[in-house]
């Protein structure tokens, strides 16, 4: 089965700085990678996905997440945080099989940005 | 477009109450799932709908039925809930179920049983 590990549950940065989320997969087969955002008590937004092709991807709003298959890794980066990108992160995971349709979500990483 | 709505809002009901959530897109989505989401917590996946057919039960009590009517819309029906139901209720959508499309959420119903 596959798992997601967010291994940051809150971080801190100041407005202009940069970000980093991490997260890290399990998953046995090529995965299908998403990060979403999610405002409190809203739904979620989809930043970004990979499924294949380059490692490196451009999502909404200035993100972008790189998937690296040697550590299990896809984590989410911004050059410039902007204080509108205080929200919670999710990074998930889609299943194949028969579990197609099967979105498995981290635990979540909440940003807070200072002024 | 790529708007998943969902009604009401805000629900609060009493434990012998008879409800229902609704999810509706246009979307031309064929893939469409119930999620229910804690405090704090990640969404859980309840319900996957493929092509108007129940694909995937998470183990979900019976309290909770969910209902396909059409391509575009998704029902939960809700009877019988305990405290512990209370949440946020997410419905989604994908193309289709085959895990390489995203799945686009709505903007979620809060319930709270008493």
């Amino acid at each position: 089965a596959q798992s997601v590990t967010q291994p940051d549950i809150h971080i801190t940065v100041s407005e202009g700085a940069s970000l980093e989320l991490r997260c890290n997969y399990s998953y046995g087969a090529t995965p299908y990678l998403f990060w979403y955002v999610q405002s409190p008590g809203q739904g979620l937004q989809l930043l970004l996905k990979y499924f294949s092709g380059d490692t490196l991807v451009q999502g909404i709003k200035g993100f972008e997440a790189e998937f690296k298959r040697s550590q299990s890794s896809f984590n989410l980066r911004k050059p410039s945080v902007h204080w509108s990108d205080a929200a919670e992160y999710f990074c998930a995971v889609g299943a194949g099989g028969t579990s197609y349709g099967k979105l498995t979500f981290g635990q979540g990483t909440i940003l807070t940005v200072h002024p | 477009d790529t708007e998943v709505t969902q009604t009401p809002k805000h629900l609060v009901m009493g434990m012998t109450n008879k409800k229902s959530l609704k999810c509706e897109q246009h979307m031309g989505h064929r893939a469409m799932y119930w999620y229910k989401q804690k405090a704090k917590k990640p969404p859980e996946l309840m319900f996957v709908y493929s092509y108007e057919k129940l694909s995937i039960n998470e183990s979900v009590p019976s309290r909770f039925s969910p209902e396909c009517p059409n391509s575009s819309l998704l029902n939960l029906h809700l009877h019988a809930l305990q405290p512990e139901d209370s949440a946020l209720y997410l419905c989604a959508s994908s193309q289709d179920r085959s895990g390489i499309y995203e799945q686009y959420f709505g903007p979620g119903t809060r319930l709270t049983v008493t």
